[in-house]
């Protein structure tokens, strides 16, 4: 159980246009999810929580007009990363939080900005 | 700001060594978790640990949780190379959701 998906796995795109990346929780309700960022060979770094429902809550220097977030339903959050530039490259990681207090991690989605 | 010290961050040793990672931290977590994670992946859950003292067993990895929830352990005996990855911790603070990560450890064991 707790499974969780992320949808596309690598995406290459041009620079100035938008690109979304669906994280789901195939087994379970999630009413929060988490998004991360992970740069090459570092931790990971929270970017915002969503909240089913409501707003998400960014963190600290994440501008929240270029990173969207839609949680829609129980099971599916989006984060849609507009006007990509190159700087925006790096390994995108969706966690969802279950009733147990654990977090389980999507796959990852690679996006590379041209 | 809950902070997770993680050490060591990069460790290299031959198949058959023991080893040990520290997550260290001044803040009290109401649990923490024990992740690995292989390159181009997500990172898969190992174990939870909840209770301050408590010591969990996953065959040859050995989690601990402190005994005042502010720091953990993860032992690993006889490493093979399949241990190869990174190995992060993570504390959800008290009253929290949030995921508060240690710097992680690279791990490679040779053969």
């Amino acid at each position: 159980g707790a499974v969780v998906s992320q949808h596309p796995s690598r995406v290459i795109c041009k620079s100035g246009t938008s690109v979304k990346i669906e994280c789901r929780s195939l087994d379970f309700q999630a009413t929060t999810m988490f998004w991360y960022r992970q740069f090459p060979k570092q931790s990971l770094m929270l970017m915002a929580t969503s909240n089913e429902g409501s707003k998400a809550t960014y963190e600290q220097g994440v501008e929240k007009d270029k990173f969207l977030i839609n949680h829609a339903s129980l099971t599916l959050s989006t984060l849609t990363v507009t006007s990509a530039h190159p700087e925006d490259s790096s390994f995108y990681i969706c966690s969802a939080f279950t009733f147990t207090d654990t977090q389980y991690f999507g796959p990852g989605t690679r996006l590379t900005v041209l | 700001t809950q902070l997770l010290e993680q050490s060591p961050q990069f460790l290299s040793i031959q198949e058959g060594e023991n080893l040990t990672v520290y997550c260290n931290s001044s803040s009290v977590f109401s649990s923490l978790q024990w992740y690995r994670q292989e390159p181009g992946e997500g990172p898969v859950l190992l174990v939870t640990v909840v209770t301050g003292g408590e010591v969990k067993k996953l065959k040859r990895l050995t989690f601990q949780f402190g005994d005042a929830r502010k720091d953990s352990s993860l032992h690993i005996t006889a490493a093979q190379p399949g241990d190869t990855g990174l190995y992060l911790c993570a504390g959800v603070g008290q009253g929290a959701q949030k995921l508060v990560f240690g710097q992680g450890t690279r791990l490679t064991i040779n053969p």
